[in-house]
């Protein structure tokens, strides 16, 4: 595609509540990132694929938070049991290479979830 | 970690003046800086990306500029548009993954 995508663009949930978040990333693209982005806050890292490999999940807040890139290409964020903090913003970045240190990030218009 | 600070948190302005956005980091450790626009409810778009050897980028009316030694970098915009109102973010790049500030909500008055 054009850019990257993501899906639902908004979701509400109630406490409690298992969720999953979908990112298509502009093709071809080796890593994808996804980051979490409060209100009035800056996003905020939460764990990067280089193709199907987690190589970071350094920011996944607690083990709630799981992420997946099965073929190296669509990636899906999962929230078991969300909590109220976990209302945010989620946004998808991929980029051509490995790592975030030579190009730059396209980033997805996010997907806001909402636990009430 | 790295911590990531931007100055002034919102700027209002008058249609055609030149402006300057500022960015700070503590750690001079970085692989480039990158800035981005937010609009309201969408993603980011990335404006410049400035890699760690480099000391400027210019696209169009914007110029962003990197002192990676003193931990700074500022964004630039000339003739400022309503258009450009929106939430600039900058964002330092560590080996996996960006570190952003908070942002600086442009208001550009016509």
């Amino acid at each position: 595609g054009a850019g990257v995508s993501q899906s639902p663009r908004y979701k509400v949930a109630k406490r409690g509540q298992d969720v999953a978040l979908r990112c298509d990333p502009i093709s071809g693209h080796v890593s994808l990132f996804w980051y979490q982005q409060a209100l009035g806050q800056g996003p905020e890292f939460l764990t990067y694929f280089q193709n199907e490999a987690q190589l970071d999940k350094s920011g996944l807040p607690s083990d709630r938070f799981f992420a997946e890139r099965p073929e190296g290409s669509v990636s899906t964020l999962k929230i078991q049991r969300t909590q109220q903090e976990d209302s945010a913003v989620y946004l998808c970045a991929s980029s051509l290479a490995a790592g975030a240190t030579i190009y730059e990030q396209y980033f997805g218009p996010g997907t806001r979830l909402t636990v009430t | 970690k790295q911590e990531v600070t931007q100055i002034p948190a919102a700027l209002s302005v008058p249609e055609g003046e030149n402006l300057v956005l500022n960015c700070s980091f503590t750690d001079s450790a970085i692989y480039n800086l990158q800035w981005f626009r937010q609009d309201p409810g969408k993603g980011l778009t990335s404006l410049l990306l400035i890699q760690s050897s480099q000391r400027e980028q210019t696209s169009g009316r914007l110029n962003a500029s990197l002192d990676k030694s003193s931990g700074r970098s500022t964004l630039y915009i000339a003739a400022s548009q309503p258009g450009d109102s929106a939430t600039y973010l900058c964002a330092v790049a560590g080996a996996n993954n960006l570190f952003f500030g908070t942002g600086t909500r442009l208001t550009v008055i016509p």
